[in-house]
């Protein structure tokens, strides 16, 4: 149990226009998911975490207005990069957190990863 | 700060050699620390968290307060661990994970 998907896979899109990632904890309800980046060989910067129901609070440096994030139910959260831009080009990956989990030594599931390739 | 430091971008091994992956982190309080694991083409996993007190695969990782580490351990390693090894640390409030940059380890026959 506990896999989370992510969808789609890979995506090419055109500079200016805007792409949704879908994130979706399968076989368990997620109350918090969480939204990394990691460019190639380099390690995994966190982004922002969502808690359903509530709004997404982000890391300081990241743009709340270009990278927007719905968590509208217990098993789905999508982010959405407005305008994209070349340097928007990177895997997006996502994790989650089982509801109900309390210690803080949870741990965090994580999706395979989607690669946004912006032209 | 939060932060987590792996020294070695690359370990390479052969086969039955022991192995040891550096991990040290910052933080003022006292963290939960996490060894996560990325085999070729596959998604993040979970390998060990230092309150189990486990070994999984025969990797074991013990907290040293002092020296504030957390290094991964294996005494003889096998050409099926060669992976991308990533610490990961999580402070007292329960937030998400911090990564540090990952090693890459290489294990040759």
């Amino acid at each position: 149990g506990a896999v989370v998907s992510q969808h789609p896979s890979w995506v090419i899109c055109k500079s200016g226009t805007s792409v949704k990632i879908e994130c979706r904890s399968l076989d368990f309800q997620a109350t918090t998911m969480f939204w990394y980046r990691q460019f190639p060989k380099q390690s995994l910067m966190l982004m922002a975490t969502s808690n359903e129901g509530s709004k997404a609070t982000y890391e300081q440096g990241v743009e709340k207005d270009k990278f927007l994030i719905n968590h509208a139910s217990l098993t789905l959260s999508t982010l959405t990069v407005t305008s994209a831009h070349p340097e928007d080009s990177s895997f997006y990956i996502c994790s989650a957190r089982k509801t109900g989990t309390t210690s803080f030594s949870y741990e965090q599931y994580f999706g395979p990863g989607t690669r946004l390739t912006v032209t | 700060a939060q932060r987590v430091t792996q020294p070695e971008k690359l370990l390479s091994v052969f086969k039955g050699a022991p192995v040891e992956l550096k991990c040290n982190y910052s933080y003022s309080g006292s963290p939960e620390l996490f060894w996560y694991v990325q085999y070729s083409r596959q998604r993040l996993q979970l390998l060990l968290r230092h309150i189990s007190r486990e070994s999984i695969k025969g990797f074991t990782a013990d907290l040293n307060k002092g020296e504030t580490s957390f290094h991964l351990k294996k005494p003889f390693a096998q050409e099926e661990d060669s992976a991308m090894y990533y610490c990961a640390l999580r402070n007292q409030a329960g937030t998400a994970l911090i990564f540090g940059k990952g090693t890459t380890l290489s294990v040759s026959s």
